[in-house]
């Protein structure tokens, strides 16, 4: 079975510093990753994602992630944040079935606030 | 614009009652999903269906049933089994090996 751990809830930063958001998964398998994020009363939008090739993912509004495979993890970065960073970000697996994916696993999410 | 639909956005179920929360996409994706949102609790799959008139039960589908008998639409109904229906509830759809596109929720709350 597959699991996803963000290792934070809550992530506090001042505007203009790096963040960094950590994810770990369990799996069996080969998987595909996500990165989601979700502001208030709102779906998820998509940052990134790895399906293959190289193992630094660059997504949008400046973050990338990279895959570490021997470390199982998928770590969330940004060199500067920006007050509307502000929101909740979700780490997400799902198996790589014939080279195609399916179900998505979440992780339980971090909150990232973003102080002036 | 192609999306997903989600409607309503805020939902009410009195005691003893099922409700339906709708759910239509134009992206023409062949797979569907739902999932419920608790705070803390990340994202939790209901139920999953990847082509017309075919769905499965995901992690907590107890409670809750579905219908895909059009590609575009995939009702969620929360039935009066469902004890502790007070979530948010997010759908998506997505091609296989294509991330999941999701709408924007329906919040539903017990009077």
């Amino acid at each position: 079975a597959q699991s996803v751990t963000q290792l934070d809830s809550q992530v506090p930063v001042f505007e203009e510093a790096p963040v960094e958001l950590r994810c770990n998964y369990s799996s069996s398998v080969s998987v595909y990753l996500f990165w989601y994020v979700q502001y208030p009363n709102q779906g998820l939008q998509l940052l990134l994602k790895y399906l293959s090739g190289s193992t630094l993912v660059k997504g949008i509004n400046g973050f990338e992630a990279e895959f570490n495979k021997s470390q199982t993890s998928f770590h969330l970065r940004k060199p500067s944040v920006h007050i509307s960073d502000t929101a909740e970000y979700f780490c997400a697996v799902s198996e790589r079935i014939d080279n195609q994916g399916g179900k998505l696993i979440f992780g339980q999410g971090t909150e990232l606030s973003v102080k002036p | 614009d192609g999306g997903i639909t989600q409607s309503p956005k805020y939902l009410f179920r009195k005691e003893g009652q099922n409700v339906t929360l709708s759910c239509e996409q134009n992206l023409n994706h062949d797979a569907m999903y739902w999932y419920r949102q608790d705070p803390g609790q990340g994202l939790r799959l209901i139920y999953y269906s990847q082509i017309v008139n075919d769905f499965q039960k995901g992690d907590i589908a107890e409670g809750y049933s579905v219908s895909r008998e059009k590609k575009e639409s995939f009702p969620l109904t929360v039935t009066s089994a469902q004890k502790n229906p007070t979530a948010f509830y997010l759908c998506a759809s997505s091609n296989r090996g294509r991330p999941q596109h999701f709408g924007d929720g329906t919040r539903l709350s017990i009077l």
